[in-house]
């Protein structure tokens, strides 16, 4: 099984900017998924990706996928001060695993 | 359920003693995954399960560390001889299939004193 790895390792923006979160990984996948933690929360599943698709939107968020590359971006656009938390990737390769996560903080 | 119920929310245990996690996952989800989050960092896949069958546990450190999913029951993690280094908070995730979204409980705080 493989790890996402994400970075940056944190991020820090003014309300209404967008924020880019990218993810590597390292073997072939069937998808590529994108969680988001709120303070030490459970992961709540944002999007996910399948490796036929290139990218994918939901509400704010935007999601690329490279397979090329074996690399993902997760964008979310006009920032709120209520998107500070960390932002997970993990790929599938008969299981999920996690990365470090990237934590983004928007001040207000 | 609709959601992955953890019990309990926090747990205190004294270095050397046993300590016990339930896990409660969603109805009709087949697998059930287990993580360990120390600090707020990175989630360290300990062991999944499908059904009552363990599937993969890679992760479950070989001493002190068990899981079950029996029928009928919450499952269970359980931890032997408790270190400080256990301490973390332990997620439960439950899914329809292996590869697709997870659902996480609310976590269960560890705490070795």
């Amino acid at each position: 099984s493989q790890q996402g790895e994400e970075d940056p390792q944190a991020l820090s923006i003014q309300e209404g900017e967008n924020a880019t979160m990218n993810c590597s990984y390292k073997t072939s996948i069937n998808n590529l998924q994108w969680y988001r933690q709120n303070s030490g929360r459970g992961l709540v599943h944002l999007i996910l990706i399948r490796s036929n698709e290139r990218e994918k939107h939901s509400g704010r968020l935007r999601v690329t996928l490279d397979t090329s590359k074996k690399s993902s971006s997760l964008l979310i656009t006009a920032s709120r001060a209520a998107d500070t938390a960390s932002y997970f990737c993990a790929t599938d390769n008969n299981d999920m695993r996690f990365g470090a996560g990237t934590r983004l903080t928007v001040k207000p | 359920g609709e959601e992955v119920a953890q019990t309990p929310k926090h747990l205190v245990r004294g270095e050397g003693q046993k300590a016990k996690l339930y896990c409660a996952p969603i109805k009709g989800h087949s697998y059930v995954f287990w993580y360990q989050q120390v600090l707020k960092n990175e989630f360290k896949f300990l062991i999944s399960f499908q059904n009552e069958n363990v599937f993969d546990e890679t992760g479950m450190p070989k001493e002190r560390f068990s899981a079950k999913c029996l029928p009928n029951s919450p499952c269970s993690l359980e931890i032997q001889a408790t270190k400080l280094e256990d301490s973390a908070v332990y997620f439960c995730a439950s899914s329809p299939w292996t590869g697709g979204e997870q659902y996480f409980g609310p976590g269960t705080r560890l705490t070795v004193t």
